[in-house]
């Protein structure tokens, strides 16, 4: 079943503003990953979260690791047009096990 | 450094035919992961593999698909008897041995089915 949740599934903002979005599991998970997916494309790779509590940032986009293991957050500071997509977090429980997916938080900005 | 490549990019099929997709993962990547993604839904997790072997099937269908990652040559996704149900986009990814957790994904490969 799905073990992932992400919040929002959809949000709207203007551009300039700052985006912030959040996943959370039902288990204990050892590495969280950031993707974006544009339309028609495979997802790309943002941020990797390897150790509780950790932050990362990559640019505009800042990603933390929560210290319980079971959930992480992304924000997105001074949002432009081309950060629209669809935004995922994904885990693996070892870096031996499969990559799971959540649901995805879809991302417009307005101009 | 080339990223991981899928092809065709779009196959159609007839109902009753075979698709063959194809992952070449990154340089230096045993890893290969295939997805299924349907529109406006996230990314389903359908097999993991190593160079010869399969570590992980569990979101495979039973019948009609099947995957391999051969020592030489790319990984392959086999669906027989294709029905419209599996007119989706495929993605494969891959990740390098050792601790370094993260996959990385080619651009797709679009089945339509008619």
């Amino acid at each position: 079943g799905q073990q992932l949740n992400q919040s929002p599934q959809s949000m709207f903002i203007q551009e300039g503003e700052d985006v912030s979005m959040n996943c959370t599991s039902s288990s204990i998970f050892n590495t969280w990953l950031w993707y974006k997916q544009d339309p028609g494309e495979g997802p790309v790779l943002l941020i990797a979260l390897y150790k509780a509590g950790e932050l990362t940032s990559n640019g505009r986009l800042t990603a933390q690791f929560g210290i319980t293991r079971k959930d992480s957050f992304l924000n997105i500071s001074a949002s432009i047009p081309s950060d629209v997509g669809i935004y995922f977090c994904a885990v693996r429980k070892t870096s031996y096990d499969k990559v799971i997916f959540g649901p995805g938080t879809s991302l417009s900005v307005i101009p | 450094n080339a990223g991981v490549m899928q092809n065709p990019r779009h196959l159609v099929r007839r109902r009753g035919q075979e698709a063959r997709l194809r992952c070449s993962p990154m340089k230096g990547h045993s890893h290969v992961y295939w997805y299924r993604q349907l529109p406006e839904e996230g990314l389903k997790f359908m097999v993991y593999l190593q160079k010869e072997n399969i570590i992980d099937e569990s979101g495979m269908p039973k019948e009609r698909f099947s995957a391999e990652f051969p020592k030489e040559g790319p990984s392959i996704l086999r669906i027989q008897q294709v029905v419209r149900g599996d007119s989706a986009a495929y993605f494969c990814a891959s990740s390098p041995p050792g601790d370094r957790p993260e996959a990385f994904f080619g651009q797709g490969t679009r089945l339509t089915v008619v």
